[in-house]
């Protein structure tokens, strides 16, 4: 099955700055890659999907970058802001499957 | 667009009772939904992929007797802890997919089994 690894487990930057999470997979077959934000007991949102046809998506300050042939994929949050601050999971999945997620990344904006 | 809701959002049980969950796609229809269990400061686990109409697919090491799950709409899943224990106390989250693989996921149900 999918195995996804996600770094770093923690990530504190200052507001301002910019944040990038990284995360790798092992399923050349998985073809959809998500990414949620998660608050304190609160259910994972969206923030920013790409799928294995495209190699960078951007949304505002939010961008992913897919790398297929050495299976990783980023998060980039630019101009982090203290609403920033959450966990954030990577997943990995495609077709009928449900999605793999990594184990998480905890972000701290610092002010 | 594109909201899931779940009820309860956390409940209280004593240990032998049974608790069911609803998770609802309002405002999509969803032929898959997907239960996830959270436990603190770790990540979310797939216990089963629910399809409309058809038994559903448990993960392995689930055990399918013990959480059981009916999708009998496009717009209802329900998940139910048969004779809970206080190692099954965990945050469930219910997830439904729209379009292709995208998921959209509820707010979560807190479960604490005494």
């Amino acid at each position: 099955g999918e195995n996804v690894e996600q770094h770093p487990s923690t990530l504190s930057v200052q507001e301002g700055d910019s944040a990038v999470i990284k995360c790798t997979y092992s399923d050349s077959a998985s073809n959809y890659f998500p990414w949620y934000k998660q608050e304190l007991g609160k259910g994972p949102q969206l923030i920013i999907d790409i799928r294995s046809n495209v190699g960078e998506k951007k949304d505002q300050r939010i961008a992913v970058t897919l790398n297929k042939t050495a299976k990783h994929f980023s998060l980039h949050i630019t101009e982090t802001q203290p609403e920033d601050s959450a966990v954030y999971f990577c997943a990995a999945g495609g077709g009928a499957d449900g999605l793999t997620f990594g184990k998480g990344t905890h972000l701290i904006i610092q002010p | 667009g594109a909201v899931v809701s779940q009820h309860p959002s956390w409940v209280i049980c004593k240990s032998g009772t049974s608790v069911k969950i609803e998770c609802r796609s309002l405002d999509f229809q969803a032929t898959t939904m997907f239960w996830y269990r959270q436990f603190p400061k770790q990540s979310l686990m797939l216990m089963a992929t629910s399809n409309e109409g058809s038994k559903a697919t448990y993960e392995q090491g689930v055990e399918k007797d013990k959480f059981l799950i009916n999708h009998a709409s496009l717009t209802l899943s329900t998940l139910t802890v048969t004779s809970a224990h206080p190692e099954d106390s965990s945050f469930y989250i219910c997830s439904a997919r729209l379009l292709a693989e995208t998921q959209y996921f509820g707010p979560g149900t807190r479960l604490l089994v005494l």
